[in-house]
């Protein structure tokens, strides 16, 4: 079964960039991925689908701050100048066999 | 615009049942398949199960956490899914979030909704 890692928390200041990391798991390097957001007290929002090329397809009404990119078994999600109102949870989410998975989740701290 | 509302959460005792519910709107629902995902307090996100669209059959698939005791169905006439939550125990305390899931990939899930509280205490 395939698992996500996720690195449990990440700081940037406002105003800059910062590179949020998912890794699948061994013989698992083509799935795709799909990247949430979940601001506190509220449901996650979806932001986009990354594929291990690269390419992506984001959400509805999600800012071209947001862009995803990969290389091997890591997925990544780069959000640019940074806004108070990014510092949130990121879970990485892929499926496989008739199951979703999450990843553990990123606490993004805006400084 | 697509919504998912949840509704039918609150406190049960450990053994009892709860049935929550999901309806959906701005959207086909009979075209889609449907997720159930929970978040313990202060955790991360663990996918429940899901329904398929009856397109695709309907079946289901369950985590194996829940398989057995948590069972999801759906009326697409009224636009809604739901879960049924049986023999509830302390550990299924969480929010419980209905997700509208892509129409390319059946387990993506690209519209959530804000989720509903189970609590689970005697």
């Amino acid at each position: 079964q395939v698992v996500l890692t996720q690195s449990p928390s990440a700081s940037a200041s406002l105003g800059a960039s910062v590179k949020l990391t998912c890794t699948l798991s061994s013989g698992h390097s083509r799935y795709a991925i799909a990247w949430l957001q979940q601001q506190p007290e509220k449901g996650p929002r979806y932001l986009m689908k990354l594929h291990s090329d690269g390419s992506h397809n984001k959400g509805d009404g999600i800012p071209d701050r947001f862009s995803g990119s990969s290389s091997g078994a890591e997925r990544y999600l780069t959000i640019s100048s940074l806004q108070s109102d990014d510092e949130a949870d990121y879970y990485c989410q892929t499926w496989g066999a008739g199951i979703q998975v999450f990843g553990g989740g990123t606490k993004l701290t805006v400084l | 615009e697509v919504q998912v509302v949840e509704s039918g959460g609150g406190l049960a005792q450990p053994g009892r049942s709860l049935r929550l519910s999901c309806t959906g709107s701005g959207f086909t629902f009979g075209d889609y398949a449907m997720s159930w995902v929970r978040q313990a307090p202060g955790k991360g996100l663990e996918w429940v199960g899901f329904i398929r669209s009856e397109g695709f059959g309907g079946t289901k698939e369950y985590a194996a956490s829940v398989k057995g005791r948590f069972a999801i169905s759906r009326d697409d006439s009224t636009s809604t899914a739901y879960l049924q939550l049986n023999n509830l125990k302390i550990e299924d305390t969480g929010v419980y979030f209905c997700t509208r899931n892509s129409a390319e990939w059946e387990l993506l899930a690209d519209y959530w909704g804000q989720g509903t509280r189970v609590t689970v205490s005697s």
